[in-house]
């Protein structure tokens, strides 16, 4: 069974931190995408990638960068958090050579910044 | 990537066909059409896709017109955990890889 996994359901953060989201795929995906969904606004993307240390921005990055070290994993990092990064955060992968299959999602990270 | 107008919100009744619709007007020949569901508090999940011809699976039936401007995607016999945000996504297999998913149509299966 093919899977997204990441690492928090939910987390509470100060403003002002470093917060690190990460997300492992076992599916052996080149496409590793960060969402975040707001009420009314749908998913916006924020980055995604396509190999190890290749990153591109989506429509909404500014406040976050991400980090690819490995073909497996997609971390996420708010560099210092904001009351306004308080979101769910969803990880999704996608095989690169076959752009007609879906891709997978993890079950999301539910973020509160106070 | 094409952009797709769905309904906000639909209601069905258990055991009965849904029928969601998604337009597409301005879709190129080479895009495909692809339907997610969101169910509360999980991440999207797959359903199916089509670029011209109908297709089914164990899950829905995607009907997509002929001149390929808008599709259906049917629920044969919804029941109560069909209730989630469906969303009707057109990309082309080609360029940016990014998915946009909009709002989606929020279905709930009444009792």
């Amino acid at each position: 069974d093919v899977k997204v996994t990441q690492s928090s359901r939910y987390l509470v953060k100060r403003t002002g931190e470093k917060v690190f989201l990460e997300c492992v795929q076992d599916m052996d995906h080149e496409n590793m995408f960060w969402y975040r969904q707001d009420p009314g606004l749908g998913l916006r993307l924020i980055y995604f990638s396509y190999d190890v240390k290749m990153k591109e921005k989506g429509d909404i990055p500014e406040g976050y960068s991400v980090s690819r070290e490995k073909k497996e994993r997609f971390s996420l990092i708010l560099e210092s958090a904001s009351t306004n990064q308080t979101s769910m955060y969803l990880c999704a992968s996608r095989r690169l050579l076959r752009p007609d299959t879906e891709a997978f999602f993890g079950q999301g990270t539910r973020l509160t910044v106070v | 990537d094409a952009k797709t107008t769905q309904p906000t919100s639909m209601d069905c009744a258990e055991g009965r066909a849904a029928n969601l619709p998604c337009n597409h007007s301005t879709i190129s020949g080479n895009e495909y059409v692809y339907w997610y569901r969101q169910i509360h508090s999980q991440g999207p999940q797959y359903i199916i896709h089509g670029l011209k011809n109908n297709e089914t699976n164990e899950m829905a039936s995607l009907i997509i017109t002929e001149d390929r401007k808008s599709s259906t995607l049917i629920l044969p016999h919804a029941t109560l955990r069909d209730t989630a945000v469906y969303y009707c996504i057109v990309r082309a297999p080609t360029g940016a890889n990014n998915l946009f998913f909009g709002t989606g149509t929020r279905l709930t299966v009444i009792p």
